[in-house]
């Protein structure tokens, strides 16, 4: 059964560090992978969308990698803002079948 | 403006009561889904549906049931079969079949038992 584990849970870093949120799932053969933000009492915003046959992709400050080999994405955020603080949600999808999600990793951007 | 919108954004549900929650799209997608998340938690997969009058269940289906009569709507009854219901309910929708497509989320409803 696919797992998606998302590290750190929680992280709290100064305004304009460039950061890295890690995603690894345990079945490798995945259709896509995606990342969300949700902001607290609100549904989920898509950031980035990377395809399995892609190993990235980049949206403004906003860059995510695609390892399928080791099962492993990371969302690198650069030049962070306090508008930057959301949770942040992998998740993982297979032909045929809805997503998977990690439970994600809580971001904290202060002035 | 083409989205989803999930009323009530917040419910109460008495003991040995059934509520529905509406989840409505106009993006033309096919398929449409229904998550809980507790604190803390990531998203789980309650039901979905790739087409209409056709639904799966998820991982955590029971004390929930769906229906799909038409393309835009998917609404979910949380049964007094649920013993604990209370969480954050997210709808979704997608068009089936397309990997470079993303999942889009509504605003989700709140329950909450009295």
């Amino acid at each position: 059964k696919q797992e998606v584990t998302q590290i750190p849970a929680a992280l709290s870093v100064p305004e304009g560090e460039n950061l890295v949120l890690n995603c690894s799932f345990t079945d490798s053969a995945i259709y896509n992978l995606q990342w969300f933000r949700q902001d607290p009492g609100k549904g989920l915003t898509s950031l980035l969308l990377i395809q399995s046959s892609q190993r990235e992709q980049t949206s403004g400050r906003l860059n995510a990698s695609l390892d399928k080999s080791s099962g492993r994405s990371t969302l690198y955020i650069a030049a962070s803002q306090p508008g930057d603080s959301a949770t942040y949600l992998c998740a993982v999808q297979k032909a045929g079948t809805a997503l998977i999600f990690g439970k994600g990793t809580t971001l904290s951007v202060s002035s | 403006d083409g989205g989803i919108t999930q009323s009530p954004k917040y419910l109460f549900r008495k003991e040995g009561q059934n509520v529905t929650l509406s989840c409505e799209q106009n993006l033309n997608h096919d398929a449409m889904y229904w998550y809980r998340q507790d604190p803390g938690q990531g998203l789980r997969l309650i039901y979905y549906s790739q087409i209409v009058n056709d639904f799966q269940k998820g991982d955590i289906a029971e004390g929930y049931s769906v229906s799909r009569e038409k393309k835009e709507s998917f609404p979910l009854t949380v049964t007094s079969a649920q013993k604990n219901p209370t969480a954050f309910y997210l709808c979704a929708s997608s068009i089936w079949g397309a990997s470079n497509q993303p999942q889009h989320f509504g605003d989700g409803t709140r329950l909450s038992i009295l």
